[in-house]
C-alpha cells in the first residue's frame, strides 16, 4: 500500500499570511493531484502535476512536484478567508491498471481568519 | 448536466440493517469509484469500476458490495451495517484521472 502523509494536519492563520502544505511519500507516483473540499461538499480538483520538478501556479496558489516524484507542496501567498477548507493531496500509481485509482493523504484543514 | 449525484444525503441505520447508496453520473465516464472519508484519514477507496460489468476492490472493501450494470449508475450496498461503517461516503467518476466527486452521503450506524 502506498501512503501519503500530509503536514500539517491543521493550520490556522490570519488573512494576508503565507503558508505551505506538504505531501510526502516513500513511494513514487506517476502524478499527483491537489483537491480542495468545502464542508458538505465533495473534493474539487485544483491541479495535477506530472513531471518531477514541475511547478504550477493557480493565482495565489503554487504547486510543486518533487524531483523524485515522491513528494509535493502547496504554497498559498497572501491567504484569504475564501481559502478556508480541507486540502487533500492524492497520488496516482505509476502504470498498470490503476487508472482512476488514487491514494489520498489525510488532509490539511486550513482556517484563514479575517 | 448534473455531474455526479448521490442519494440519500443523510441516513441513519441500526446495526445489522442493509441499505444501498445510490450514485449516478451523466458525463459518460467509464471509471467510477466509491470512497469513505473519516476524520484524519483522508479518503479511502472502497470499490471501483472501469466500465459496465467490471468492478474491483479498493483499499477497504469488506462489508460493501457493488455492481455496475450501466455506465451511468454505480450503487454501493451495505449488507449488514456496523458502527464502524459510520462515515461520509463519496462517489466519483473519472476522466483522464480527474475525479469528479458527488456531494456525499453521511451515514450513521447506531
Amino acid at each position: 500500500t502506498q501512503l501519503l502523509k500530509q503536514s500539517p494536519q491543521f493550520l490556522s492563520i490570519q488573512e494576508g499570511e503565507n503558508l505551505t502544505v506538504y505531501c510526502n511519500s516513500s513511494s513514487v507516483f506517476s502524478s499527483l493531484q491537489w483537491y480542495r473540499q468545502e464542508p458538505g461538499e465533495g473534493p474539487v480538483l485544483l491541479v495535477t502535476v506530472v513531471t518531477g520538478g514541475e511547478v504550477k501556479k493557480l493565482k495565489r496558489l503554487t504547486f510543486q512536484f518533487g524531483d523524485a516524484r515522491k513528494d509535493s507542496s502547496l504554497h498559498i501567498t497572501a491567504a484569504q478567508p475564501g481559502d478556508t477548507g480541507l486540502y487533500l493531496c492524492a497520488g496516482i500509481n505509476a502504470g498498470g491498471t490503476s487508472y482512476g485509482k488514487l491514494t489520498f493523504g489525510q488532509g490539511t484543514i486550513l482556517t484563514v481568519h479575517p | 448536466n448534473a455531474g455526479v449525484t448521490q442519494t440519500p444525503k443523510f441516513q441513519v441505520l441500526k446495526t445489522g440493517q442493509s441499505m444501498t447508496l445510490q450514485c449516478a453520473q451523466d458525463m459518460n465516464h467509464e471509471y467510477m469509484s466509491w470512497y469513505r472519508q473519516d476524520p484524519g484519514m483522508g479518503l479511502r477507496l472502497i470499490h471501483y469500476s472501469v466500465g459496465a460489468g467490471i468492478t474491483d476492490q479498493g483499499e477497504v472493501p469488506n462489508g460493501y458490495n457493488v455492481s455496475r450494470s450501466t455506465t451511468e449508475d454505480f450503487p454501493l450496498r451495505l449488507l449488514s451495517a456496523a458502527p464502524s461503517q459510520t462515515s461520509v461516503y463519496f462517489c466519483a467518476s473519472s476522466r483522464y484521472n480527474e475525479q469528479f466527486f458527488g456531494p456525499g452521503t453521511r451515514l450513521t450506524v447506531l
